[in-house]
């Protein structure tokens, strides 16, 4: 059964640095997301991505995130320039229909020192 | 109002226990309704897709009252393995598919 992935599984970096996380789909979804969670809260909704474009962005994703499906497999989220806040657990997660169902990557763990 | 809302527990019931969670949502305009489950540090795996006629898996039992904006999930018989936080989760209202996320209702089952 195919599933998504996600690298690295835990990264730890210090605050001002780049990070890169990255997520193979699916291969026939066509509905991209990221969602984050930050430890002991719910899970929260970062941006959406269809046709090779932003379809829809959170109030967290501001400036300093960005999203890219490079190659047509992978699909990446960037933060330019970390914070201590953006310390959480990173989802990738893809569907095959706009309202459908989800399935989501094991996760990238993000420190920011 | 939390956008989808659900009691955190935790529910804490023995082996072959019957045991069901609610859920409310505010936005009346969400199209789509999941139950997910989470283990601890995990992804959110997919339990089920809700539908307004009900719908079952095994023993998992799924209701959706869309004029009360309601969502319920049943669990019959359960197994130590059932033990997880559960998801409720629904579909925003802007037709790009974003899912919105309870708080979870976390469940201990008990030898």
């Amino acid at each position: 059964e195919p599933e998504v992935t996600q690298t690295p599984s835990h990264q730890v970096t210090q605050m001002g640095q780049e990070v890169i996380l990255r997520c193979v789909p699916i291969s026939n979804h066509l509905y991209f997301y990221w969602y984050r969670q930050i430890l002991g809260q719910k899970v929260e909704f970062l941006v959406s991505f269809y046709n090779n474009e932003i379809s829809e962005k959170s109030e967290i994703f501001d400036d300093q995130f960005s999203v890219e499906r490079p190659d047509g497999s992978n699909f990446t989220l960037k933060i330019r320039s970390t914070k201590l806040e953006d310390s959480a657990m990173y989802f990738c997660a893809g569907g095959a229909l706009r309202d459908g169902e989800q399935f989501f990557g094991p996760g990238t763990r993000l420190t920011v020192l | 109002r939390k956008e989808v809302e659900q009691d955190p527990g935790p529910f804490n019931v023995p082996e072959g226990a019957t045991v069901a969670f609610n859920c409310t949502y505010s936005n009346s305009a969400s199209q789509s309704f999941f139950w997910y489950r989470q283990d601890c540090r995990k992804e959110p795996k997919l339990l089920m897709s809700v539908y307004s006629s009900g719908n079952e898996d095994g023993r998992f039992t799924a209701q959706l009252n869309r004029a009360s904006q309601y969502i319920s999930l049943l669990i019959r018989d359960s197994k130590l393995s059932d033990s997880a936080t559960y998801l409720c989760v629904v579909t925003g209202s802007s037709n790009t598919g974003k899912l919105i996320f309870g708080q979870g209702t976390t469940l201990q089952v008990k030898p």
